[in-house]
């Protein structure tokens, strides 16, 4: 098993151009998350997904920002018209079910300049 | 929502010696409690957690401890190695199971060899 697979591992953005981060869970694991982490800082929550569907997107700002996860493929976090604000380390997880401890990707560094 | 506060924000301990964790969280309803290990441009690893309907769990030179009355948890590290170095963190989740997890803001541990 490869465990949680995320890519790029780093992204350098200009301001205004469009941000995609890719996740593939662990084979098996149909429950994703998407954290942020700004350098010094704590996990932030910002969405839960299943296939196909969304379940909670409260930490996900309303603006620019949207995730999707769908039948065929990876996970994906787009970031519109990324400002320096965006520059954090974006980790994904993945879990079996909703009891079971989650497994972290190595997380996508992005960097907007 | 739920806040989770963590104490201390550093913590240096000498090989060998014990080393202690603390965080407090607001939302009684909160039910799972795990621990994650970063170590630096890492992911977060768990390392073990606990659900409110226990009071400790161990696994080996780990253990974590649960008062729900106080609303506080605390995550105890012996026979500390150079390994053990990292930033720990705590989170708590008030959903049913671990869809939305709130972090603390970390704990940075060195072992002074």
């Amino acid at each position: 098993n490869a465990g949680v697979m995320q890519n790029p591992r780093h992204l350098v953005r200009r301001r205004g151009q469009e941000a995609r981060l890719r996740c593939s869970p662990m084979k098996g694991h149909s429950h994703v998350y998407w954290y942020r982490q700004l350098p010094e800082e704590g996990l932030k929550f910002m969405v839960y997904l299943q296939k196909e569907n969304i379940i909670d997107e409260s930490g996900m700002p309303k603006e620019r920002f949207s995730a999707e996860f769908p039948k065929e493929g990876p996970s994906i976090l787009r970031i519109q018209q990324v400002v320096r604000g965006d520059s954090a380390a974006y980790f994904c997880a993945s879990s079996p079910n909703r009891d079971t401890g989650y497994t972290f990707g190595s997380g996508t560094r992005l960097t907007v300049v | 929502g739920e806040n989770v506060e963590q104490h201390p924000s550093t913590l240096s301990v000498q090989e060998g010696d014990s080393a202690v964790i603390k965080c407090t969280y607001s939302d009684s309803a909160s039910n799972y409690f795990p621990w994650y290990k970063q170590e630096l441009g890492k992911r977060p690893q768990l390392i073990i957690d606990i659900r409110s309907n226990v009071g400790e769990k161990k696994d080996q030179r780990i253990a974590v401890t649960l008062n729900k009355t106080a609303k506080h948890f605390s995550l105890h590290i012996t026979e500390t190695q150079p390994e053990d170095s990292a930033v720990y963190f705590c989170a708590a989740s008030s959903d049913f199971g671990n869809e939305k997890l709130t972090f603390g803001t970390g704990t940075r541990l060195t072992i002074i060899p």
